[in-house]
């Protein structure tokens, strides 16, 4: 089993709509969790980190479940420029190496 | 100025030469690190440095070869490469190792092409 995983997509929706990704983890002793954007051709962005009680920032939304082990990203009424891939990131272990998933593709159109 | 620099944006070199990538991090962090994305699969770390030290190693193949003079710069010398190194290299700097809310920031990347 990989230890992160992620659904690749791609998720394609229309602007206003909402829509959510979900991310499993494998390795339950994981301490941190983050969501990251890229964008085509670009570097990966921190978007937020994902704290244990969820949090918002703005139209997005983390909530992380440890007894399933996934956490979750939602974007609410999503806008073309929230078009790109978003990245799952775990630190794991003893020295909390940051383990990347694939990633999902959101294309949003008009 | 952007906070992590990387030379050069592109990289076309044969199996037999030698080059090296260069990372610059103007933000003050103590850990830097190497990552390889390749098309269709997740970042994969090749090294970690903090304070200068290398503190891993991903097994990652000799031909790549990391060099962390200071805090501020980071190499990765290359030689031999086969086709399938053809990938994205993405240098990352974070305040500091060993903290369970490490946040990476990263420089543009070199796109490599290993004919």
């Amino acid at each position: 089993r990989k230890e992160v995983e992620q659904d690749p997509g791609p998720f394609n929706v229309p602007e206003g709509a909402t829509v959510a990704f979900n991310c499993t983890y494998s390795n339950s002793a994981s301490q941190s969790f983050f969501w990251y954007r890229q964008d085509c051709r670009k570097e990966p962005k921190l978007l937020m980190s994902v704290y244990s009680s969820g949090n918002e920032d703005g139209r997005f939304t983390a909530q992380l479940n440890r007894a399933s082990q996934y956490i979750s990203l939602l974007i609410r009424d999503s806008k073309l420029s929230d078009s790109a891939t978003y990245l799952c990131v775990v630190n794991t272990g003893g020295s909390y190496i940051p383990t990347f998933g694939r990633g999902t593709s959101l294309i949003v159109h008009p | 100025e952007t906070g992590v620099t990387q030379t050069p944006r592109h990289l076309v070199m044969g199996m037999t030469n030698k080059k090296s990538l260069k990372c610059e991090q103007h933000l003050g962090h103590n850990a830097m690190y190497w990552y390889k994305q390749s098309a269709k699969k997740p970042l994969e770390l090749m090294f970690v440095y903090n304070f200068k030290e290398q503190t891993e190693n991903n097994s990652v193949p000799s031909r790549f070869s990391p060099e962390c003079p200071n805090s501020s710069h980071l190499f990765l010398h290359l030689h031999t490469l086969q086709p399938e190194d053809s990938a994205l290299y993405l240098c990352a700097s974070s305040p500091d190792r060993g903290q369970t809310n490490e946040k990476l920031f990263f420089g543009s990347g070199t796109q490599l092409s290993v004919l």
